[in-house]
């Protein structure tokens, strides 16, 4: 068990329709990263959060946005779903420390399926 | 999006044989991570590598960061059937700090057979 946590495991929703996916990183860090997996493109990073504010941007597309609150839980939104968004979809997080901030921690994941 | 090249693909191996994988990429990176991903799992942080030409041992698995600064390579020791999964080598170009972007393989699936 990392100790990052995500809801909901699995999700399955239509086309054209919004979702939300909820990460809580691990106790002290103050980093939340999102990647999506599908079995075309493997692990993709989406973007990253520190503290609040948003720091690395990876491949996301426009549909899709994320927050981190102040409590650090971070959710992922995804908008006008389309089939191709089927994917695991992971949080990650890391510890605040310079030497040791690239070691991310992933969470189980989400399942989203797309019909 | 861009993945990192891992070879082998995939791996058949007995139990006790030792294992090798390696990550290459055209690019420097200036931290090199290694992950196992097991079915309906999340990543597993395995090693991280942060100097070029560090070798870096977690009980059986031994990492190293290659000097270019381009590739790493994961060895396996002695496997066991609890080894099977995927393994994945992930990449920062960013140096540490508040930022990090990670950029994943392409993975080595591993299967373990008595």
């Amino acid at each position: 068990d990392s100790g990052v946590t995500q809801t909901p495991k699995h999700l399955i929703t239509a086309t054209g329709q919004r979702v939300t996916l909820r990460c809580s990183p691990r106790s002290g860090d103050l980093s939340v990263y999102w990647y999506q997996q599908s079995l075309d493109q493997g692990l993709q990073f989406l973007i990253q959060y520190y503290n609040g504010e948003e720091r690395a941007k990876g491949n996301i597309l426009e549909r899709f946005s994320a927050q981190q609150f102040p409590d650090l839980h971070s959710e992922l939104n995804l908008s006008s779903l389309e089939l191709g968004d089927s994917a695991l979809y992971f949080c990650a997080s890391s510890p605040a420390g310079a030497s040791s901030y690239n070691e991310q921690f992933f969470g189980p994941g989400t399942r989203l399926t797309v019909l | 999006g861009q993945q990192l090249n891992q070879s082998p693909q995939s791996m058949f191996i007995q139990e006790g044989e030792d294992v090798s994988m390696n990550c290459t990429s055209s690019s420097i990176f200036n931290t090199w991570l290694w992950y196992k991903q097991e079915p309906g799992e999340g990543p597993v942080l395995l090693i991280a590598l942060y100097k070029a030409g560090e070798l870096t041992s977690n009980g059986r698995l031994t990492a190293q960061f290659g000097i270019t600064r381009k590739d790493s390579f994961l060895n396996i020791s002695a496997s066991i059937p609890s080894d099977v999964g995927i393994y994945f080598c992930a990449g920062d170009r960013l140096p540490t700090g508040t930022a990090s972007k990670l950029t994943f393989g392409t993975g080595t699936r591993l299967q373990v057979t008595l």
